[in-house]
């Protein structure tokens, strides 16, 4: 497959545990941001999405905390399985642009 | 498989040279989104289309252009190149004209710039 990022920061989870990716976005007037999964050789997929006017929100088997104080958005993937090993990125919208952190990848071990 | 589809899936050309990447959106789409994702910059928005029409604009340059079609398929089309165009590029479509919608993205498309 395709390589997104060589030099990525990695998160090295056992399957079953859970998860927590961690993203810090710049922009203070961001006031809608979304998580997306990106496995190799594939386009990003949707994962969740918050506004700004809520601290957390929660999926299927996903929950994403938004502290605005700090800037700080996670994603935490609870009972992590092999097919969560991807690269995760958060990304920011304000106006009419969206801006993508460098992304995550996440590595799942037996 | 997201519904979205894009061609070619590998193209490689020489500085100086024009390109055309086309996307066909998932039926009942009516945005069509453009994005470049590369090793040093990573994933960038470029631009949006609605309808036809253009949206919103992130960061294209000026060598780039893309149009949307009445049939609903866009084309990206990168002019001029350069080494550091080199990336993959992706097209996403979404039901709606907000950015705000989800987005589902095609395979994408790698362009190699020698």
């Amino acid at each position: 497959g395709e390589s997104v990022g060589l030099h990525l920061p990695t998160l090295s989870v056992q399957e079953g545990d859970n998860s927590i990716i961690n993203c810090a976005y710049s922009n203070s007037a961001s006031d809608y941001f979304i998580w997306y999964k990106q496995e190799s050789g594939k386009g990003p997929q949707f994962i969740i999405d918050i506004r700004s006017n809520m601290d957390k929100r929660q999926g299927q088997r996903v929950t994403v905390l938004l502290n605005k104080t700090v800037k700080h958005l996670s994603l935490q993937i609870a009972a992590t399985q092999p097919g969560d090993s991807a690269v995760y990125f958060c990304a920011e919208n304000y106006g009419q642009n969206f801006v993508f952190g460098p992304g995550t990848r996440l590595s799942v071990l037996p | 498989d997201s519904g979205v589809t894009q061609t070619p899936k590998h193209l490689i050309t020489a500085t100086g040279q024009r390109v055309t990447l086309r996307c066909s959106p998932r039926s009942g789409d009516l945005s069509v989104y453009w994005y470049q994702q590369s090793l040093d910059q990573g994933l960038q928005f470029l631009i949006q289309y609605y309808n036809g029409e253009e949206r919103a604009k992130g960061n294209i340059l000026e060598r780039f252009s893309a149009q949307q079609f009445p049939d609903l398929h866009s084309e990206l089309n990168l002019s001029s190149l350069e080494l550091g165009d080199s990336a993959l590029y992706f097209c996403a479509s979404s039901v709606g004209w907000t950015i705000r919608e989800t987005q589902y993205f095609g395979p994408g498309t790698r362009l190699l710039v020698l």
